[in-house]
């Protein structure tokens, strides 16, 4: 199965500052059709996990533009320009291109 | 409105089986894949099974293959995760999820699974 590694451990980061999280998979997430399938999610405490970007850098609908995504091959990186309250909680990366689909352990954004 | 509604969860003896059910509406249930998340408490996501939007390929994690089934039924909407020989270790909360560009979009709320004696 495809490892997916995120880092750093934990994020503790002051309303207003930039946020940065890392993803890293054990292979290439290219897919044999070109695309590259990598998802990031954020999970709310008590709530289930929503998708915030698809296919690297796509946001879904709803998401602010604060929020975005970035990357190729094996590196990937969720950035937050300002951090809001409402962005706690704890950020798992995803790969789908390969089965079975595969998530990083997860890093949990504190609000300082 | 897309929705996803898990059902079935409980306590269950390590080695007994169970069915939990995830009820989909708001959308054509047989244009998109579905696929069952686990959450162990205060853990991560793990990935468990999948089912195409056609129902012809499946696929499972290697901690679960040969002991769960994932299955469906189109005159119900309903996708269904049949658990064989449960372990402490399956204790989890079961999400089930629809999937865009191979990732899950929508998310049930989750049903709780607990094994032990």
């Amino acid at each position: 199965d495809v490892v997916m590694t995120q880092s750093p451990l934990s994020l503790s980061v002051t309303l207003g500052q930039p946020a940065s999280i890392s993803c890293r998979s054990s292979q290439s997430l290219v897919h044999s059709d070109g695309s590259t399938y990598l998802s990031w999610y954020q999970q709310r405490p008590g709530q289930s996990p929503r998708r915030l970007i698809y296919k690297v850098s796509y946001r879904d609908s709803g998401v602010p533009d604060r929020i975005s995504g970035s990357g190729s091959g094996t590196d990937f990186t969720l950035k937050i320009s300002s951090v809001e309250a409402e962005d706690l909680g704890v950020y798992y990366c995803m790969q789908g291109t390969h089965w079975p689909n595969t998530f990083g352990q997860g890093i949990k954004l504190e609000i300082k | 409105e897309v929705q996803l509604v898990e059902t079935g969860g409980g306590l269950v003896q390590p080695g007994e089986s169970l069915r939990i059910s995830c009820a989909a509406s708001g959308y054509t249930f047989t244009n998109y894949a579905l696929v069952w998340v686990r959450q162990a408490p205060g853990k991560g996501l793990e990935f468990v099974s999948g089912i195409t939007s056609r129902g012809d390929y499946t696929s499972y994690a290697n901690s679960v293959r040969g002991r769960f089934i994932i299955s469906r039924d189109t005159s119900k909407n309903t996708v269904y995760l049949h658990m064989g020989s449960l372990q402490p270790e399956d204790t989890a909360f079961y999400y089930c999820a629809r999937t865009t560009y191979t990732s899950p979009d929508y998310w049930g709320q989750g049903t709780l699974v607990t094994v032990s004696s």
